[in-house]
């Protein structure tokens, strides 16, 4: 079974600076998605960056890029120039790819992130 | 693009009545859909996966004739929660998605059962 950790439960940044959140997963797959969302204070799930496991390059959205690590099944969030709007909880979340069918998500507990002026 | 919306955003119902909420891709059309309850501070727990068509698989511990999915269509995914307890109370959230793609999620409906 695939698991999905986050092992900082907070963590707080200045405004106009640059944090980096953590997530690993396990898994015994070879063909996967890895997603990281945000949900601010509205609960709306929004899609932050999406990376497909059999791309080496680093996703990137902006602001928003990441540091895949396949080999050692690690999927780092990093967020430049915070803003305040960034305040959310972040979820790092794991989808293996069945065929032709949708696989589920499996998400890690969350970061509550704190941008602070 | 990949627009979901969801309705009720929030509702209050007495114990013992029925409360459906609805679930719809504005902009896409969704092969698969999803469901999840949240509990306050914590992450999405997956109740149920839904294909447009079929019947709904459903997650161990989920109480299927409670949660009642009917995904009649590609843009319409609907969930029915039966004869509603207080200990159902929750953050409902679906999502939506295209074979393989990208889940997009709705803004959820709160439910408060009296």
């Amino acid at each position: 079974a695939q698991t999905v950790t986050q092992s900082q439960p907070e963590m707080s940044v200045q405004e106009a600076e640059t944090v980096t959140l953590s997530c690993t997963y396990d898994t015994s797959e070879s063909n996967y998605y890895l997603f990281w969302y945000k949900q601010p204070p509205s609960r709306q799930m929004i899609l932050v960056i999406r990376q497909e496991a059999y791309k080496q390059q680093n996703a990137t959205e902006n602001r928003f890029s990441v540091n895949f690590q396949k080999a050692a099944k690690s999927f780092s969030l990093k967020i430049s120039d915070s803003q305040l709007g960034d305040t959310a909880m972040y979820f790092c979340a794991f989808m293996k790819r069945i065929g032709g069918s949708q696989g589920n998500l499996i998400f890690g507990k969350g970061t509550k992130l704190s941008v602070k002026p | 693009g990949a627009v979901v919306s969801q309705h009720p955003s929030r509702v209050i119902c007495k114990s013992g009545t029925s409360v459906k909420i609805e679930c719809r891709s504005l902009d896409f059309q969704a092969t698969t859909m999803f469901w999840y309850r949240q509990f306050p501070k914590q992450s999405l727990m997956l109740m149920a996966t839904s294909n447009e068509g079929s019947k709904a698989t459903y997650e161990q511990g989920v109480e299927k004739d409670k949660f009642l999915i009917n995904h009649a269509s590609l843009t319409l995914s609907t969930l029915t929660v039966t004869s509603a307890h207080p200990e159902d109370s929750s953050f409902y959230i679906c999502s939506a998605s295209r074979v393989q793609d990208t889940q997009y999620f709705g803004p959820g409906t709160r439910l408060t059962v009296l």
